[in-house]
């Protein structure tokens, strides 16, 4: 297992399209967990899963958000109709039940022009 | 809103020398996290705090969880030219199972 994987690294899109993100986390780790970081500020908490379930949603995940773990294993973070603002990294991070210090993986980069 | 103010925003450095930063709170909290943050790639665990006055340490690195429980501090001894990054300090919210993380200390070292 080499870590926490997204893809792709790096995304430009137009505003107003949608586009996906995908994450797999560590294998053994049950909890995967969705962070934005903009230029020049820490990670900011979007959403968590434990599996399958999604137990918890920042107010920062507009309705434009979504996220999904179909499998407990994979995960997917879309965002439609994307705005200017939405341009960031996006990072994914994997522990187990309980344990503290995620591992984060090395990110999505999102630039809307 | 909860904030938790890193100390310096910028550091630069001589090779060799000593780094000292900190992290304050106006909360309490009972698990104090140091992360280092590479261009271009998420941030890694450094160490891990759990006690109030605690100290630890990982390898030039250590830390201490601030005896009021509103601040931490983390020093770098002997600096090397791959210490350059940014830190970040984060607190886990107890029962919020997530992350909250500091504005962070951006370290450069000049050879």
């Amino acid at each position: 297992d080499t870590g926490v994987s997204q893809d792709p690294r790096h995304k430009i899109t137009k505003r107003g399209q949608n586009v996906t993100f995908r994450c797999d986390p560590i294998s053994e780790h049950n909890r995967l967990y969705w962070y934005r970081q903009t230029l020049g500020q820490g990670p900011e908490f979007l959403t968590y899963f434990q599996n399958e379930a999604q137990l918890e949603k920042s107010r920062l995940l507009s309705n434009r958000f979504s996220a999904e773990r179909p499998k407990g294993s994979f995960s997917t973070l879309e965002i439609q109709r994307t705005e200017q603002g939405d341009s960031a990294m996006y990072l994914c991070a994997s522990s187990l039940e309980g344990g503290h210090g995620y591992t984060f993986g090395s990110g999505t980069r999102l630039t809307v022009v | 809103g909860q904030q938790l103010n890193q100390s310096p925003q910028s550091m630069f450095i001589q090779e060799g020398e000593d780094v000292s930063m900190n992290c304050t709170s106006s909360s309490i909290f009972n698990t104090w996290l140091w992360y280092k943050q590479d261009p271009g790639e998420g941030p890694v665990l450094l160490i891990a705090l759990y006690k109030a006055g605690e100290l630890t340490s990982n390898g030039r690195l250590t830390a201490q969880f601030g005896i009021t429980r509103k601040d931490s501090f983390l020093n770098i001894s002997a600096s090397i030219p791959s210490d350059v990054g940014i830190y970040f300090c984060a607190i886990d919210q107890t029962g919020a199972n997530n992350l909250f993380f500091g504005t962070g200390t951006r370290l450069t070292v000049i050879p």
